[in-house]
């Protein structure tokens, strides 16, 4: 069965610094991968999707995510994190017979020091 | 375009209690999922419609139940309510051939 890890319940890091959130997923094949966002109160909000052809993704806000089949990771990064940045964010694969069932990780919640 | 709309925002029932909770898919999607999440924890999949059927099923009980309408508006039937059913209830839907899904905002549901 497919599964997906986030290791870190908690990420804290200052304004401006470097962000990194990981996410390791369990598939037999190359999944679809996605990470969303969460506001506090709000839905879900795509940052950014793999599905094939170029390993590195660039999605909205300044993250990107790089997909690494031989280790199995998505790990999400930007460069330097702004204070509107705090939220809490889901790494999330597609079933294999269905692209429409995602399985989500625990999430991550991003804390900005300011 | 509006995106996806789902009612009520927040409500509170009691244990052995029926919820209904509505949703409104982004225009031109035809495929609507719900999703359990939890206090801390990631969305769990509870099902998924297109075409007013039943195509996808998590492991939810059948007290858990869903309609499609043919405007593809959806609704999630919660029947006996347990107290562990408290959690946000999101709607999702996705246009034919998409592998994106549109999230709504939520329903909370507490039950005491």
């Amino acid at each position: 069965a497919q599964s997906v890890t986030q290791l870190g319940s908690h990420v804290s890091v200052s304004e401006g610094a470097l962000v990194l959130l990981r996410c390791n997923y369990s598939s037999s094949v190359p999944p679809y991968l996605f990470w969303y966002v969460q506001y506090p109160n709000q839905g879900l909000q795509l940052l950014l999707k793999y599905t094939t052809g170029a390993t590195l993704v660039k999605g909205i806000n300044g993250f990107e995510a790089e997909f690494k089949k031989s280790e199995t990771s998505f790990h999400l990064t930007k460069p330097s994190a702004h204070m509107s940045d705090a939220a809490e964010y889901f790494c999330a694969v597609s079933k294999m017979d269905s692209n429409y069932q995602l399985i989500w990780g625990a999430g991550t919640k991003l804390i900005i020091k300011p | 375009e509006t995106g996806v709309t789902q009612s009520p925002t927040h409500l509170i029932k009691t244990r052995g209690q029926q919820v209904t909770l509505r949703c409104s898919s982004q225009s031109g999607h035809n495929t609507v999922s719900w999703y359990q999440q939890a206090l801390g924890q990631g969305p769990q999949f509870i099902f998924q419609y297109y075409r007013e059927e039943e195509n996808g099923r998590g492991n939810f009980p059948p007290r858990f139940s869903g309609l499609q309408f043919p405007n593809y508006s959806s609704e999630l039937n919660v029947n006996a309510l347990e107290l562990d059913d408290s959690a946000l209830y999101l709607c999702a839907s996705t246009g034919s051939g998409a592998n994106v899904l549109t999230f709504g905002a939520g329903s909370r549901l507490t039950v005491l």
